[in-house]
């Protein structure tokens, strides 16, 4: 059964520019999450998507959204890109069953603002 | 503030030897406390997870320790290998109240020496 799969594995952007990534949950799960991971910050969540609504977001600004898909995949957006959203963007997908269903991570996104 | 704190931030160990990482949080509504395992390059994997109606579960060499009057949990990692090098999280959820967003701690980077 394939994992979570992210794309693209590498992305690198200028200052101001817009960013677009995209994750495939396995198969049967209906919950996305996005976490950003940055160097010494551990990972912080950004959104979580759930049978295509978003169900809540982390403090982070509106320059940062999301969607979900009817086929429940998902993207995430980063507009006016700034040198501090530079890290690596890690897409999760879970069983929405009351929320203690493993949550399984793809390798990540490694966003790279120059 | 929903906020899990990791200590310490990095750990070197003897094979064969004990590795102990530390978390605390302040939620007392968090219910789910899992550890995940992330390598170089991979995404974060989920090791072992415990509910606060217990004390302690162990899983092979791996072992939560909870205390819920502290607000404390751990994971030792017994008979430590070099294949245990990597960097582990722990994590906090409100999971059994529906509520999935996982909060992480900063992570811990292991390293064992042969």
């Amino acid at each position: 059964e394939a994992g979570v799969t992210q794309s693209p594995t590498h992305l690198i952007k200028t200052r101001g520019q817009q960013a677009t990534l995209r994750c495939s949950p396995i198969s049967g799960h209906t919950s996305v999450y996005w976490y950003q991971q940055a160097l010494g910050l551990g990972l912080q969540f950004l959104l979580w998507y759930d049978e295509g609504e978003e169900r809540n977001r982390g403090n982070f600004p509106p320059r940062f959204s999301g969607r979900q898909f009817p086929n429940y995949s998902s993207e995430l957006n980063v507009n006016a890109l700034e040198l501090e959203d530079s890290a690596l963007y890690l897409c999760a997908s879970s069983l929405n069953t009351g929320g203690t269903s493993e949550a399984f991570f793809g390798q990540g996104t490694r966003l790279t603002v120059v | 503030q929903q906020q899990v704190k990791q200590s310490p931030q990095s750990l070197i160990v003897q094979k064969g030897g004990i590795s102990i990482i530390n978390c605390a949080y302040e939620n007392t509504a968090f219910d789910y406390f899992p550890w995940y395992q992330q390598f170089p390059g991979k995404g974060p994997a989920l090791l072992i997870a415990i509910r606060p109606d217990v004390s302690e579960k162990k899983e092979g060499r791996f072992t939560i320790s909870f205390n819920k009057s502290a607000k404390q949990f751990s994971l030792h990692i017994m008979d430590s290998q070099p294949g245990d090098s990597a960097t582990y999280f722990c994590a906090a959820s409100m999971g059994y109240s529906g509520y999935s967003t996982l909060t992480f701690g900063k992570g811990t980077m292991l390293l064992v020496s042969p």
